[in-house]
């Protein structure tokens, strides 16, 4: 079974640019997460879909950041304009659903450095 | 209080001892916990999830959850070179079971 997706890898950058990020979840799970690790801390929830639908956004940066899943399956994550302080790893996830103690399995990443 | 606490470390134990790891946790995390381990310039990967009071072993690692002391850790026996990363607890809470993350212990096993 393939695991999720993510590209690109690495992106570096000027600040006040715009960059974006695309995620393909493991076939068939339905929530999809995007986070943002910053360096020396843990995975932020930055939000999550259920199918094509957002459950939680609460912690996103609605001001620059967006994100869509069309059609339920893959996601793009949207920095514009993008500031110093979004430098970090921004982490895919999916999981079969969403409930007590699913597992959610962890795309490899994108860094970004914002100069 | 943050809502999900590790201490930061870093932890260095010598091959093959038991290296013990621990995480608290606010009310607003209370359903589920997991432990997860992220290799440097790697995503994470989980390692166990607990959600029931008391101990759960898989191979060589046991979760410890108290629900009364807001306490939760895991326990790594027979600890090799190749368990050397950061741990990362996290917590669930609400309809969505959103989980929320510690900032991660780094663990060190010294051969």
């Amino acid at each position: 079974e393939a695991g999720v997706a993510q590209s690109p890898r690495y992106k570096i950058i000027e600040k006040r640019q715009s960059v974006a990020f695309w995620c393909n979840p493991i076939s068939g799970h339905a929530t999809l997460y995007w986070y943002q690790q910053i360096l020396g801390q843990g995975p932020k929830l930055l939000i999550q879909f259920q199918n094509n639908g957002v459950v939680d956004d609460s912690q996103l940066p609605k001001d620059r950041f967006s994100a869509e899943r069309l059609k339920g399956v893959d996601s793009t994550l949207k920095i514009q304009p993008a500031k110093l302080e979004d430098s970090a790893v921004y982490l895919c996830a999916s999981s079969k659903a969403q409930g007590p103690g699913v597992t959610q399995y962890f795309g490899p990443g994108t860094r970004l450095l914002v100069l | 209080q943050k809502e999900v606490e590790q201490n930061s470390g870093p932890l260095s134990v010598p091959e093959g001892a038991i290296a013990s790891l621990n995480c608290t946790y606010s009310d607003r995390v209370s359903q589920s916990f997991f432990w997860y381990r992220q290799y440097s310039g790697k995503s994470p990967e989980l390692i166990m999830s607990i959600y029931s009071n008391g101990d759960k072993e898989d191979g060589r690692f046991t979760a410890q959850l108290n629900k009364a002391s807001q306490y939760v850790s895991l326990l790594i026996r027979d600890s090799q070179p190749s368990d050397s990363a950061t741990y990362l607890c996290a917590g669930s809470s609400g309809s969505n079971y959103k989980l929320t993350f510690g900032k991660g212990t780094l663990l060190t096993v010294n051969p």
